[in-house]
């Protein structure tokens, strides 16, 4: 049931694109996304619902592709803040939230 | 308003012992969920309350377990520790138990046992 991140982790330079990608093999109700910096709690980034409702950071940018039970996260123009560790999470309709593995993001001047 | 507390921040416990953990959700929230956190693990869903029920268990042992009071707070205990228990306890508090509302987490407990 755990949903699957690729890439597991992502090197990059300042101004550059990424996306991260998660997937599931149940259809889903919500994908969440999530970032975690190294000693620090996740913070909530977006949530894509199913039917095409978004709520989320104004800067954050996301897509959900529900027959194929998937999402990207795309990360534009990258600043150093956004190192850290990107977490997906999805729900079933079952009220539980499984995160996947995690992608490691860094960020370099 | 105050964010997820969580306590004790850190613990060292021995194999064998047990533990309790503490969360205290953000006021207002209903539900509260926690996750085992350990290197290329990810988050690993351990249980769900929403007033006061657990409504969802992750696939853990019976040693690990918990409850939410009326107040919404919530602690988790683990019996019996074991040296794999080792590991960033999170818990995250939500509005209500649906999957279309954010999460908030608290800053964990890191679990040592020696």
């Amino acid at each position: 049931q755990q949903p699957v991140q690729s890439p597991q982790a992502v090197i990059l330079r300042e101004g550059e694109d990424a996306v991260i990608n998660c997937s599931s093999s149940k259809a889903l109700y919500s994908v969440h996304w999530y970032r975690q910096k190294h000693g620090e709690a996740p913070i909530f980034l977006m949530i894509l619902l199913k039917g095409g409702e978004q709520k989320g950071h104004d800067k954050i940018s996301a897509s959900f592709n529900e027959k194929k039970q998937q999402s990207s996260l795309y990360l534009t123009a990258s600043q150093l803040s956004y190192s850290g560790t990107y977490f997906c999470g999805t729900d079933l309709n079952t009220d539980k939230l499984i995160f996947g593995t995690g992608t490691r993001l860094q960020v370099f001047p | 308003k105050a964010g997820v507390t969580q306590t004790p921040r850190y613990l060292i416990k021995t194999r064998g012992q047990q533990v309790t953990l503490s969360c205290s959700p953000i006021s207002g929230h209903r539900s509260v969920s926690w996750y085992q956190q350990t290197p290329g693990q990810g988050l690993q869903f351990l249980f769900e309350y929403f007033s006061e029920t657990q409504r969802n268990k992750g696939n853990f042992p019976g040693r690990f377990s918990g409850r939410q009071f009326s107040n919404s707070r919530s602690e988790m205990n683990v019996s019996t520790l074991e040296l794999g228990d080792s590991a960033l306890y999170l818990c995250a508090s939500s509005l209500n138990a649906r999957g279309n509302t954010e999460a908030f987490f608290g800053q964990g407990t890191r679990l040592t046992v020696v």
